[in-house]
């Protein structure tokens, strides 16, 4: 099976700007959950969607914002990109809503606003 | 809230010994589970182990295992036999049983192993 797919790898905005992100989750994975890291805040969870259904989000603004398709893909957004913003956007599946089962990542998208 | 704390930003060792990684939480609940994940320079994060916090047995994968102390709230995680590959950051992470199956790890801030020829 193809692992988890996150595109763009690198994204170079401006301020102000909106960037959109793009994940596509192992096959037949219908959880996918994105992750925010950052040197200075580690890895922080921005939010989780099953079954197109946002389940759980994380302490971020309104900015920050995400969507699952019909087909499990997923896509997060930020506007008004502020520099803070710049960090490395994770991308996690799994196969069963289940506590223990693990989380796949992809290779993340590195974010850098100037 | 919950926390996850890796006292030791840095380590290193030499190829073929034993290494320690520290990692205490802190949660009220009674029914968790932990997890040790791998993040090498190509940015994957990848699964090393997990433990159910109900088991008291620690869990073992080939040359990995965990010290898991439930009382003391520790987790720390043994690399026997340290290999080049090894050489990555390592993620201690946490997360509730009680969430209908939600995923929302909580993650420490990482520890940077190196392993040295």
């Amino acid at each position: 099976k193809a692992g988890v797919t996150q595109t763009p790898r690198y994204l170079i905005k401006t301020r102000g700007q909106q960037v959109t992100l793009s994940c596509s989750p192992i096959s037949g994975h219908r959880s996918v959950s994105w992750y925010q890291q950052t040197p200075g805040q580690g890895l922080q969870f921005l939010f989780e969607y099953f079954s197109e259904t946002q389940r759980n989000k994380g302490n971020f603004p309104g900015r920050f914002s995400g969507r699952q398709f019909s087909n499990s893909r997923s896509e997060m957004n930020v506007s008004t990109l502020e520099l803070g913003d710049s960090a490395l956007y994770l991308c996690a599946s799994k196969d069963f809503v289940s506590y223990n089962s693990p989380l796949h990542f992809g290779n993340g998208t590195r974010l850098t606003v100037t | 809230a919950q926390t996850v704390t890796q006292s030791q930003p840095e380590m290193s060792v030499q190829e073929a010994e034993t290494v320690t990684l520290s990692c205490t939480y802190d949660t009220s609940e009674s029914n968790y589970y932990l997890f040790w994940y791998k993040q090498p320079p190509s940015r994957q994060m990848i699964l090393v182990i997990r433990q159910e916090a109900y088991k008291q047995q620690n869990a073992t994968e080939n040359r990995f295992s965990v010290n898991f102390q439930k009382a003391a709230k520790s987790f720390s995680l043994k690399i026997s036999d340290s290999q080049l590959g090894d050489t990555a950051m390592y993620f201690c992470a946490f997360i509730e049983g009680t969430q209908g199956g939600s995923e929302k790890l909580v993650f420490g801030k990482g520890t940077k192993l190196t392993v040295n020829p």
